[in-house]
């Protein structure tokens, strides 16, 4: 079965501290991981995918397999950070449906 | 940059009523998903259509959803008979092709049935 686990609904850190947002996977097969992000009333948002190893607004995502792990890292968080992030994966047997964790509410201090 | 568009922004409707929810997909995308998020749980996969038919759908997805891409521009989720708990915030989403890439996502319908 396809599951996507992100263990904490909110996460608080101080400006210039660095964040770690977790998401574990569960796939029989190798699947396409991807972080989406929402802010405040806006529309979900790609963030980032695995395949593309791209840095996008200074974070990172590193597919681990070992650990069936995609979390999702900034060194030093801004205040512009706080938002909803959502953890993604796709299977690649031709299923397009993307299944999301529960997302993860990121606050960032000032 | 285009963008997916979904009318209403919200709607509100009584029990058993039939409600239609409208999508735009971006004009050269070629699948199309909705999804729903309960409030406070998952964004959760309802549909993907492609080449004017269903190509898969959730459990979720029963007798009183269907879809449909009447005039080639809109693509419309209709719940026939609306529950209590179909009340969510409803996604539509559209993208170029394969492996969940490109996605684009609407800003969504909130539905709330009273």
């Amino acid at each position: 079965a396809q599951r996507v686990t992100q263990p904490e609904k909110l996460l608080s850190v101080f400006k210039g501290a660095p964040v770690e947002l977790k998401c574990n996977y569960s796939y029989s097969g190798s699947p396409e991981l991807f972080w989406y992000v929402q802010y405040s009333r806006q529309r979900l948002q790609l963030l980032l995918r695995h395949i593309s190893r791209e840095s996008i607004k200074g974070f990172t995502a590193d597919l681990n397999k070992g650990e069936t792990s995609f979390h999702l890292k900034k060194p030093f968080a801004q205040e512009e950070d706080s938002a909803m992030y959502y953890c993604a994966l796709s299977g690649i047997q031709g299923a397009q449906k993307l299944v999301f964790g529960q997302g993860t509410r990121l606050t960032i201090n000032p | 940059e285009p963008e997916v568009t979904q009318t209403p922004s919200h709607q509100v409707t009584q029990m058993g009523q039939e409600v239609i929810l409208r999508c735009v997909p971006i004009s050269n995308h070629l699948y199309f998903y909705w999804y729903r998020q309960i409030l406070g749980q998952k964004v959760e996969f309802l549909v993907s259509f492609y080449n004017n038919e269903i190509s898969e759908k959730s459990e979720i997805f029963d007798d009183q959803f269907s879809v449909e891409r009447p005039d080639g521009s809109n693509f419309t989720l209709k719940i026939r008979s609306t529950k209590l708990e179909d009340s969510a915030m409803y996604f539509c989403a559209s993208s170029k092709g394969l492996k969940g890439y490109g996605y684009t996502f609407g800003s969504g319908t909130r539905l709330t049935v009273v």
